[in-house]
């Protein structure tokens, strides 16, 4: 089985700032990372994924993220954010299956709020 | 192209009625998935269909069924509503080969009163 832990629910960080949003998994199998984002009353858009070779995803939105195998994390990451960051942010990984299916197990969430 | 549309967005329901839910997926995909997502449990995975086939299930009671069409256009249904069904149920559709993106819909808000 798999599980994902986000370590803060809330981040709150001024305008122009970096910021990194805390992910680690634990599975038994290999997996596939994501990172989405939802803003209010809207489905999730992927920032990210990792699914093989780099470990430094980029993503879209000037976000990246680092997959860490040993300390099986997978941080996000922005050197300066913007007002229209604020949003509800999702860690998720899917077992690798056979058939090329996904089965995400998302974290919790972490809001970003960004403030002038 | 289009994006991946659900309907209806919003609906309420009373308790002990049935509802179903109804994804249409982006052209060319036909993979969908429904995801659950409330306040108390997050975001759970609930099924997958490929090819009119269900290829994966979450951990959810029966009453939650789905199906998918020949067209891969994708409905749920939850019998015997109760009020932890009240949530925003979401749509992601792939092209079902290959580790592709998952794109979601805006997703079905259900009400249950």
């Amino acid at each position: 089985a798999q599980s994902v832990t986000q370590l803060d629910s809330q981040v709150p960080v001024f305008e122009e700032a970096p910021v990194e949003l805390r992910c680690n998994y634990s599975s038994s199998v290999s997996v596939y990372l994501f990172w989405y984002v939802q803003y209010p009353n809207q489905g999730l858009q992927l920032l990210l994924k990792y699914l093989s070779g780099s470990t430094l995803v980029k993503g879209i939105n000037g976000f990246e993220a680092e997959f860490n195998k040993s300390q099986t994390s997978f941080h996000l990451r922005k050197p300066s954010v913007h007002i229209s960051d604020t949003a509800e942010y999702f860690c998720a990984v899917s077992p690798f299956l056979m058939d090329s299916s996904y089965k995400l197990i998302f974290g919790s969430g972490t809001r970003l709020l960004v403030r002038p | 192209k289009a994006g991946v549309t659900q309907t209806p967005r919003y609906l309420i329901k009373t308790r002990g009625q049935q509802v179903t839910l109804s994804c249409s997926p982006i052209s060319g995909h036909r993979s969908v998935s429904w995801y659950q997502q409330t306040p108390g449990q997050g975001l759970q995975f609930l099924f997958e269909y490929f090819s009119e086939t269900q290829r994966n299930k979450g951990n959810f009671p029966g009453r939650f069924s789905g199906r998918q069409f020949s067209n891969s256009r994708s409905e749920m249904n939850v019998s015997t509503l109760e009020l932890g069904d009240s949530a925003l149920y979401l749509c992601a559709t792939q092209t079902g080969q290959g580790a592709g993106e998952l794109f979601f819909g805006e997703g079905s808000r259900l009400t249950v009163l």
